[in-house]
């Protein structure tokens, strides 16, 4: 099975609100999570980080959130705006062979 | 700095017929990927190189090959393709084999008929 996965394929927003997009992991032993953004017909783009013996980091307009007790990811964007439309997938690196792991991702459509 | 580049952006291939997807970065990152994405699938690892001169299977590697001589060019050859190889292919780059962030390129969007 699938060990990183969404919890919603689609969400909805309104412009200027916040967006908080959903990710649960099942390997424990996982030490390093990425959020990236795919922009229809590009590759994936970076948007934060964390490192699993953190519980919260924060960029610009956007924050992730680490609960490694109940294996959970969030990213929080600030101020949705219509350049967010986007896909966004959640990764997890496997500290044993190094790799990372995709969720299928989250469709986000900001309404003007 | 141009990043990841990759070429074609697009190809229709016959089934049967050898296709080499190539993949050059700049950032003289020692590891590189390639990634499948189909839809509701997500990105799905092919093949990888931690460093130049070796490389090592990912979950779907059947059907693809790779070489890695040198740092910067990481060649997918698909030797006979097959209509399930439809799909979008990214290369990807990272420092190393440690918690760094992979980069991407923009994709070659492959369709076997």
């Amino acid at each position: 099975g699938e060990s990183v996965g969404l919890h919603l394929p689609t969400l909805s927003v309104q412009e200027g609100d916040n967006s908080i997009i959903n990710c649960a992991y099942s390997n424990s032993a996982s030490d390093y999570f990425i959020w990236y953004k795919q922009e229809s017909g590009k590759g994936p783009q970076f948007i934060i980080d964390i490192r699993s013996n953190m519980d919260k980091r924060q960029g610009q307009r956007v924050t992730v959130l680490l609960n490694k007790t109940v294996k959970h990811l969030s990213l929080q964007i600030a101020a949705t705006q219509p350049g967010d439309s986007a896909v966004y997938f959640c990764a997890e690196r496997d500290p044993w062979d190094y790799k990372l792991s995709f969720g299928a991702g989250t469709t986000v459509t900001v309404r003007a | 700095i141009a990043g990841i580049t990759q070429a074609p952006t697009s190809q229709i291939l016959a089934a049967g017929r050898r296709m080499t997807l190539r993949c050059t970065q700049d950032m003289r990152h020692n590891a590189m990927y390639w990634y499948r994405q189909d839809l509701g699938l997500g990105l799905r690892l092919i093949h990888y190189s931690n460093t130049a001169g070796t490389t090592g299977k990912g979950e779907v590697p059947d059907g693809y090959s790779v070489s890695r001589a040198n740092t910067d060019d990481f060649p997918l050859t698909l030797a006979s393709a097959v209509p399930s190889q439809t799909s979008v292919y990214f290369c990807a780059s990272s420092e190393g084999t440690g918690p760094y962030e992979q980069y991407f390129g923009p994709g070659t969007r492959l369709t076997v008929t």
